[in-house]
């Protein structure tokens, strides 16, 4: 059962180096999320995707893009990374829609990125 | 502005007692969900309890409890009975209506510490 999976699970990254972040769920959920969890400031939504073919931006979307490549899987993308992107980051996946509002969400296990 | 506040970064509790952990939301949307994830050092998300906007009485489940005043918006977890097991970080969440569809959004968290 192997819920949501991201890859890799440690990164370490040089300043202005890009890369993808993948997530992968096999519960046939249809919304996913991206969060990038720094001390004392929680887990802050980067972007999600209500569905397969949308993405919306979160609360700090600057200098990430985002992929719905279809229903199963959610990618996150740094272009040219910097310092203040190091962090940890979660991707989750929910069932949530109209009328199934009290469905939580999964979170994988994490990607420890470190930009040097 | 900040929509999940989490006002206590670090609570004790002795072991066997009851602590309340602090969370008031702010939304405009009249129909939203609120939740609780548990964090411990190894890092994984783990889903506690939910509540939602017009449930009529306080979730529960097992030891754990949601203290849900809507008047003032806020949604205090209640841990009963605690146990060592229970030293972690806990974050508060709600999950709102958008244009993008639901999106999920946490607070700061809260440190738990359970003393022997």
């Amino acid at each position: 059962n192997a819920g949501v999976t991201q890859t890799p699970k440690f990164q370490v990254l040089k300043t202005g180096q890009s890369m993808t972040l993948q997530c992968a769920q096999d519960m046939n959920h249809n919304s996913m999320y991206w969060y990038r969890q720094d001390p004392g400031m929680g887990l802050r939504l980067i972007y999600y995707s209500a569905s397969e073919g949308t993405t919306d931006k979160g609360e700090v979307p600057n200098g990430y893009n985002v992929s719905r490549l279809n229903k199963r899987e959610f990618s996150l993308r740094l272009e040219s990374a910097a310092p203040s992107q190091t962090s940890v980051y979660f991707c989750a996946s929910s069932a949530q829609q109209v009328g199934r509002e009290n469905t939580e969400a999964f979170f994988g296990q994490g990607t420890r990125l470190t930009v040097v | 502005a900040q929509k999940i506040t989490q006002t206590q970064p670090g609570m004790f509790v002795q072991e066997k007692e009851a602590v309340t952990l602090d969370c008031t939301y702010d939304t405009s949307d009249p129909s939203y969900g609120l939740f609780w994830y548990k964090q411990p050092s190894s890092g994984e998300m783990i889903f506690l309890i939910y509540q939602g906007s017009y449930d009529q009485q306080n979730a529960t489940e097992g030891r754990y409890s949601l203290n849900f005043q809507k008047a003032r918006k806020s949604a205090n977890l209640v841990i009963s009975a605690s146990q060592l097991g229970d030293s972690a970080m806990y974050f508060c969440a709600m999950r709102e209506r958008n244009t993008g569809g639901f999106k999920t959004i946490f607070g700061a968290g809260t440190r738990l510490f359970v003393k022997a």
